[in-house]
């Protein structure tokens, strides 16, 4: 009964480099969302993800960003051209159809 | 934005039962309320959730008011390791999905400071 899990935890990219972030859910989970959460701030919602559909981008940013999730694999959430205020802890969950969603450990992007 | 009011912080004993209150006046006949909690800088857990009727599991219990307007969500015995930022959120339903997607909307929640 493996949880969401988020690779990499620790991600340091220089300005302007390209951060691709990876989420699995957990076995049975056909629902993915990303969640933003700056220094000394709240969660944000991002984006929420089915398989191969994008059912709410209301929280992505207009430009850089970009998300998916494949019928194979995980699901990705990329960042064009890093500035140094992309720096946040990136959460992903996923829950089964409409129930509740469980969080991974996060992934640490900082940079520089 | 976050359709509930939270305090900012709380402090109890370690031992104590931990007490954590939660307004949600605006809330939809439909609508869950959900607690997580997020220790340190780790993902969120979720705990609890509720829709009319009180609920229990082995983290924790989760009170509704009648009218659903507040809920508590309560720690019988805290521990130092129960010391994090706890977050009640109703739970949206996504405008066109006919009730069938959803999202969280994270507010500021409640430290909850166990003290030895």
């Amino acid at each position: 009964n493996a949880g969401v899990m988020q690779n990499p935890r620790h991600l340091v990219r220089r300005r302007g480099q390209e951060a691709r972030l990876r989420c699995s859910p957990m076995k049975g989970h056909s629902h993915v969302y990303w969640y933003r959460q700056l220094p000394e701030e709240g969660l944000k919602f991002m984006v929420y993800l089915q398989k191969e559909n994008i059912i709410d981008e209301s929280g992505m940013p207009k430009e850089r960003f970009s998300a998916e999730f494949p019928k194979e694999g995980p699901s990705i959430l990329r960042i064009q051209q890093v500035v140094r205020g992309d720096s946040a802890a990136y959460f992903c969950a996923s829950s089964p159809v409409t129930d509740t969603q469980y969080f991974g450990p996060g992934t640490r992007l900082t940079v520089l | 934005d976050a359709k509930t009011t939270q305090p900012p912080s709380m402090d109890c004993a370690e031992g104590r039962a931990a007490n954590l209150p939660c307004n949600h006046s605006t809330i939809s006949g439909n609508e869950y309320v959900y607690w997580y909690r997020q220790i340190h800088s780790q993902g969120p857990q979720y705990i609890i959730h509720g829709l009319k009727n009180n609920e229990t599991n082995e983290m924790a219990s989760l009170i509704i008011t009648e009218d659903r307007k507040s809920s508590t969500l309560i720690l019988p015995h805290a521990t130092l390791r129960d010391t994090a930022v706890y977050y009640c959120i109703v739970r949206v339903a996504l405008l066109g999905s006919g009730g069938s997607n959803y999202k969280l909307t994270f507010g500021k929640g409640t430290l909850l400071t166990v003290n030895p």
